[in-house]
């Protein structure tokens, strides 16, 4: 059962373009809701994180936004640059005592120069 | 650099063996997790500790087996290896259970022939 749904599998976008990669999750009890970036070769690196009360976070160019109602949340990563060519992985968390990370399967995501 | 260390960086083996990956988590970080991230199922959680204790199990096989010792380092074991089990293997530290942010070690690859 999967049950954080991410897509698309790839994105191929322009230098200066938007990126946007969707994830929808089943389970309710989810309350961290965090993206990481991962490069060939590294660990996932802890990009930006929203918690369910708010319906928007901006870290610089990154900004994440999310639908409680839908169980729904998006990345977005505005003035796309070839350095952010990387796989990006949606995740969540929490029910309880359960931190573990439930991820997506992940968006390669090619910004051409 | 997240601050967790693994290693080894790359391991290769053969069926039947047995392997041990190790862990050093952030400094200060009680919590720890193992992550297996394969081509077909993404990344999974495995296991969790805390400050010495087992705290969550996820889809880890009975072959596999982990601990974290008192100076909080991590071991995972995994015995009678299957080809199957070539994957990269990462560990992820926390400040506290109760903190959601995981941050990534490097990660191990096995390759198992």
């Amino acid at each position: 059962q999967q049950q954080v749904k991410q897509s698309p599998q790839s994105l191929i976008v322009q230098k200066g373009g938007i990126s946007i990669i969707n994830c929808a999750y089943e389970n309710t009890a989810f309350d961290y809701f965090p993206w990481y970036q991962q490069f060939p070769g590294k660990g996932p690196a802890l990009l930006i994180a929203i918690r369910p009360d708010v319906s928007e976070k901006k870290e610089g160019r990154f900004t994440i936004s999310f639908n409680k109602s839908a169980k729904q949340f998006s990345l977005h990563i505005m003035d796309s640059q070839p350095g952010d060519s990387a796989t990006y992985f949606c995740a969540a968390s929490g029910g309880g005592s359960n931190y573990k990370l439930t991820f997506g399967k992940g968006t390669l995501l090619t910004v051409n120069p | 650099d997240s601050g967790v260390t693994q290693t080894p960086k790359h391991l290769i083996t053969a069926t039947g063996q047995r392997v041990t990956l190790r862990c050093s988590p952030r400094s200060g970080d009680l919590s720890v997790y193992w992550y297996q991230q394969s081509l077909d199922q993404g990344l999974q959680f495995l296991i969790q500790y805390y400050n010495g204790e087992e705290r969550a199990k996820g889809n880890i096989l009975e072959r596999f087996s982990a601990q974290q010792f008192p100076d909080l380092h991590s071991e995972l074991n995994l015995s009678s290896l299957e080809l199957g089990d070539s994957a990269l293997y990462f560990c992820a530290s926390s400040v506290l259970q109760t903190t959601d942010t995981q941050y990534f070690g490097p990660g191990t690859r096995l390759t198992v022939l």
